[in-house]
């Protein structure tokens, strides 16, 4: 099983809809949790980190669900520029998932 | 924010020539530097962990005398692919912890090699 999975998608969404990703965790150990954000041909860039305690940042939410083993990331009133690929990534950076591909839609 | 930088950004090159790909933290020091790999419509792959003053780590299945890594400085890491084949094309991205709490990761902008 790989460290960490998510759906690849790809997520066709109308500008100002909600959208949700997971992203699964198989070693219960792992402390902290990122989910950073990919633009095509481009370097990821840090979007958020999750803990214990979840983190919202505008209309972004990430949630850590330790019981599931999971991490989420919400994405409220899409807009257009946030198409993109979104990866989680745990731990310490050393796994990423293969990422969620995302398209807002006019 | 913090700055690393790739260089070059893009590379040709035929196959069974050495390609070096150089990654540089341009406002801050990194003791530690990582280097990845990225094959179209996949992730992120660690390939190694580049120590400065010591030898690199390497994640299994990478073969250290194919990727050669040297972090020469506090500011510089060198990612070097020894006798490049069409299959080691990729995107060739590094990146370097902050120094204060080690958990941002700043990323370089990426290498994309291309081995004809």
């Amino acid at each position: 099983r790989k460290e960490v999975e998510q759906d690849p998608g790809p997520f066709n969404v109308p500008e100002g809809a909600t959208v949700a990703f997971n992203c699964t965790y198989s070693n219960s150990a792992s402390q902290s949790f990122f989910w950073y954000r990919q633009d095509c041909r481009k370097e990821p860039k840090l979007l958020m980190s999750v803990y214990s305690s979840g983190n919202e940042d505008g209309r972004f939410t990430a949630q850590l669900n330790r019981a599931s083993q999971y991490i989420s990331l919400l994405i409220r009133d899409s807009k257009l520029s946030d198409s993109a690929t979104y990866l989680c990534v745990a731990p310490s950076h050393l796994f990423f998932g293969t990422g969620t591909r995302l398209t807002v839609i006019p | 924010g913090a700055v690393v930088s790739q260089h070059p950004s893009w590379v040709i090159c035929k196959s069974g020539t050495s390609v070096k790909i150089e990654c540089r933290s341009l406002d801050f020091q990194a003791t530690t530097m990582f280097w990845y790999r990225q094959f179209p419509k996949q992730s992120l792959m660690l390939m190694a962990t580049s120590n400065e003053g010591s030898k690199a780590t390497y994640e299994q299945g990478v073969e250290k005398d194919k990727f050669l890594i040297n972090h020469a400085s506090l500011t510089l890491s060198t990612l070097t692919v020894t006798s490049a084949h069409p299959e080691d094309s990729s995107f060739y991205i590094c990146s370097a912890p902050d120094g204060t709490t080690q958990e941002t990761q700043y990323f370089g902008p990426g290498t994309r090699l291309l081995v004809l």
